[in-house]
This record gives C-alpha cells, sequence and structure tokens, in this order.
C-alpha cells in the first residue's frame, strides 16, 4: 500500500461545478498536511495547508480527519484557471520529509 | 521573498555523458536541500537530501554514485547525473529549507527536463 494515495481522475467538470478530492494516508504519526497545484511541466506549488481545524482559502477548503487518516479539497464556484493536477502532501514525523500522493487531475470545462 | 531558482531548465543530451544540474535559493540561506525526481504521469519522488557542507542522504534505491550531491554553500547545491542514461530521461526538481532540523517548509525551483537520447 502506497503511503499516500489519491484518485488520480481526471476529474472533468463544468466551469461554477464544486468538485471535492480526497487524500489517504498510512502513517498514523504523519503531522503536517498539505494541498500543492501543478501544472503541466512545472514545478508544484503550495496551494493551502490543511489543519485540524479545517481552513478556508476563498474558493478552497481544507480538511483533516486524523481517525480515518484522509485530508480533503473542495474547489467551489470551479474557474477554467483551475484546471491542474492537485497533489497531496504529508509530513512525516521524525523524517520530516515530504511524501507526495500521485497526484489528482481536473480539467475544468467551458 | 523565498525563491529556488534552477539551472538549466531543460537539457537534451547523448547516452553516456554526466549532466549537472544547479539549485539556488536566491533570497534566503537554505540549509538544506532536497533533490527529486518525477517522471510523467507519476508523483515526486525523494532522490536526496543535503545539509550544507556535509554528505547527502540518498533514499532507498537511489544509487549515490549515478546522482553526485555537491551541497557546498548555503544558497547552492548541485545534482550530477554520471553516465546518463534513457532511462534516467525526467524531471528534476530541487527544493531548500531556510533550517536543518525539524519541519521547515520547502521552496520548491522550477525543475530540469532531461532528456537522454
Amino acid at each position: 500500500r502506497k503511503e499516500v494515495e489519491q484518485d488520480p481522475g481526471p476529474f472533468n467538470v463544468p466551469e461554477g461545478a464544486t468538485v471535492a478530492f480526497n487524500c489517504t494516508y498510512s502513517n498514523s504519526a504523519s503531522q503536517s498536511f498539505f494541498w500543492y497545484r501543478q501544472d503541466c511541466r512545472k514545478e508544484p506549488k503550495l496551494l493551502m495547508s490543511v489543519y485540524s481545524s479545517g481552513n478556508e482559502d476563498g474558493r478552497f477548503t481544507a480538511q483533516l480527519n486524523r481517525a480515518s487518516q484522509y485530508i480533503s479539497l473542495l474547489i467551489r464556484d470551479s474557474k477554467l484557471s483551475d484546471s491542474a493536477t492537485y497533489l497531496c502532501v504529508v509530513v512525516n514525523s521524525g523524517t520530516y520529509k515530504y511524501i507526495f500522493g500521485t497526484g489528482t487531475r481536473l480539467k475544468v470545462l467551458a | 521573498g523565498a525563491v529556488v531558482s534552477q539551472h538549466p531548465s531543460w537539457v537534451i543530451c547523448k547516452s553516456g555523458t554526466s549532466v549537472k544540474i544547479e539549485c539556488r535559493s536566491l533570497d534566503f540561506q537554505a540549509t538544506t536541500m532536497f533533490w527529486y525526481r518525477q517522471f510523467p504521469k507519476q508523483s515526486l519522488m525523494l532522490m536526496a537530501t543535503s545539509n550544507e557542507g556535509s554528505k547527502a542522504t540518498y533514499e532507498q534505491g537511489v544509487e549515490k554514485d549515478k546522482f553526485l550531491i555537491n551541497h557546498a554553500s548555503l544558497t547552492l547545491s548541485t545534482l550530477t547525473v554520471t553516465s546518463a542514461h534513457p532511462e534516467d530521461s525526467s524531471f528534476y526538481i530541487c527544493s531548500a529549507s531556510p533550517l536543518a532540523g525539524g519541519y521547515n517548509e520547502q521552496f520548491f525551483g522550477p525543475g530540469t527536463r532531461l532528456t537522454v537520447l
């Protein structure tokens, strides 16, 4: 079993739709969680951190469920510019290494 | 702030040659730098962690004699792919962290796309 798992997609949604991605992790000792966005042939860029209490940044909402060991990302009112691959990142306590998921590809259609 | 650059952004080379990739932190001192590799449709995989002035720590399955890492200063780390072969063709991304030990945010470079013919 992979340490961080994501549905690769693609998720094809119309503009204005709400879409949600989940990411599961296997190490219960994981301490920090992030969502990154990666455009084709580019480096990943930090989208938002994920806090236990859940957090929101504009149209984006991230949540953490430690009991079930997953994090989620909700995108409301999807824009064409949201089309990208969304990478889940988990940081393990002890090693502090970033463990990347394989990413979920989102295509927002006009 | 927290800008990381990589050079070159892309390189094409013949099989058997060596390729050096530079990673620079432009506006902060990077005590720790990381090197990742990403194959098409796959995730970023950590290759090695380097701390300034000491030997790099390689992840399992990464050949240290093939992927030479030098972190000689607080703003520069280099990755040299020695005797490159077509299977080494990949997207190489570095990241830098301002402090050593414990958790610190990583700032990513723009990546270097290596194609070995």
